[in-house]
Formats: C-alpha cells, structure tokens, sequence
C-alpha cells in the first residue's frame, strides 16, 4: 500500500486478556518500529526492528508486551494480561535505510 | 540517553499571525532532528528534518526550523498561520550514529488557530 497500515485501529479488550496489534508496513521498508503514545505524551519507543529481527527491543516495559516480525514485513505486537495502564495509541513507523520514518494512524487500545 | 524538551503545551495564535514552536534537545553530539504533525485522528506526519548542512531546513506546508548548535535548540517557524495548521507539534531526535533511527519525542505542544 501507499502509506503504513495498523489494525484494528481502535480496540476495546478486558483487563487480564490478550491483544494482537497488526501493522503493514510501507512496501520494501526494511526497518519497522513500535511506539506508545499514552494520553497527552509524545510517542514512546517500544522496539525496533531490522528485517525479521529485534534489533532493539529496549522500549518494551515488561515481559507481557512481545512483537514479532517472521517474514520481514507484517509486524504483530502481542500484550499478554492487559492492564489498565496499557491504554494507549500504539504506534507503527517503517523507513527504508536511513531515512526518516513514516507512520501510520495507530491502534487506539483501551483496556477496561 | 538524549532527551527533548517542548516548553510550551499550548498556544493560541490568530490565523494570519507567526508562529515559532520551541524545541530543545539534551544529546552529547548532534542528533538528528524532526518535526511531526499530529492532527485529531491522524498519524504523525513529517514536517521537516535536519540531519546536516544548512542550518535552516525548510519543510512542507511552509514551515522552516532553525538548528542552533549553540542553544541546542531546533525551533519551528511559520510566517503566517493557516486555520488548518490546528494540530498537536512533536520535535524528536534520533541518534546520529548507527543503523537504528528509533526516535525519542518531545511531549507536544498542542496549536490552536483563532479566525
């Protein structure tokens, strides 16, 4: 597609169940990343991808967040055992080699 | 670790009028620097970035920032606002060494257009 893509982008989930955050990158980025955005913040980076792999996963706060990458495009945040204080607009940003990033809308997820 | 500040959270100014966002950063060397976009319900759009040279970058929709090693400030400038600038403003900064370009925010200045 023309620009990043995320999906769903707003999701409503329980506390304590498992959420799957999609996002589409533009075609041929190499480079993938996740951030945060909680209310009236500026987004906050979660990880960092180089093709299939991690490259950077310093961001993510605790072991219930995971991301994957397993063809070096589709990328998937995985939150385990949603808390409240996950509420967010989680969001995703490709770039080609070292160039500037491109962002898409972002998933709005709100834990209740 | 780097850091940004955006000292003002929010401004009002009258269509027509100039604008000048504030951003300063906290980095040992000097970054990469950007300005984003945020408006209600969009993703965040790239205004302009500074990675080297000119010091006076010019971006899309008019703007222009002013890298000033000095101050360790990257400062956004418009001459004459449009109501349709109403929308949040980010400075960020990526290291300036290494592949990986995650990016560290400021916290927003919110921009408000009066007609």
């Amino acid at each position: 597609g023309a620009g990043v893509s995320q999906t769903p982008s707003n999701k409503v989930t329980e506390k304590g169940k498992y959420v799957e955050l999609r996002c589409d990158p533009i075609s041929g980025h190499t480079a993938l990343y996740w951030y945060r955005q909680s209310l009236g913040q500026g987004p906050e980076f979660l990880i960092y991808f180089q093709g299939t792999g991690a490259a950077d996963d310093s961001g993510l706060p605790n072991d219930r967040f995971f991301a994957v990458r397993p063809e070096g495009s589709v990328s998937t945040l995985k939150i385990q055992r949603t808390e409240r204080g996950d509420s967010a607009v989680y969001l995703c940003a490709s770039s080609a080699t070292n160039t500037e990033a491109f962002f898409g809308q972002g998933t709005r997820l709100t834990v209740v | 670790a780097q850091s940004v500040t955006q000292p003002d959270i929010h401004i009002t100014v009258s269509e027509g009028a100039s604008l000048e966002l504030r951003c300063n950063y906290s980095y040992g060397a000097t970054p990469y620097l950007f300005w984003y976009v945020q408006s209600p319900g969009q993703g965040l759009q790239l205004l302009l970035k500074y990675f080297s040279g000119d010091t006076l970058v010019q971006g899309i929709k008019g703007f222009e920032a002013e890298f000033k090693r000095s101050q360790s400030s990257f400062n956004l400038r418009k001459p004459s606002v449009h109501w349709s600038d109403a929308a949040e403003y980010f400075c960020a900064v990526a290291l300036s060494s290494g592949s990986a370009r995650q990016l560290t925010f400021g916290s927003g200045t919110q921009l408000t257009v009066l007609p």
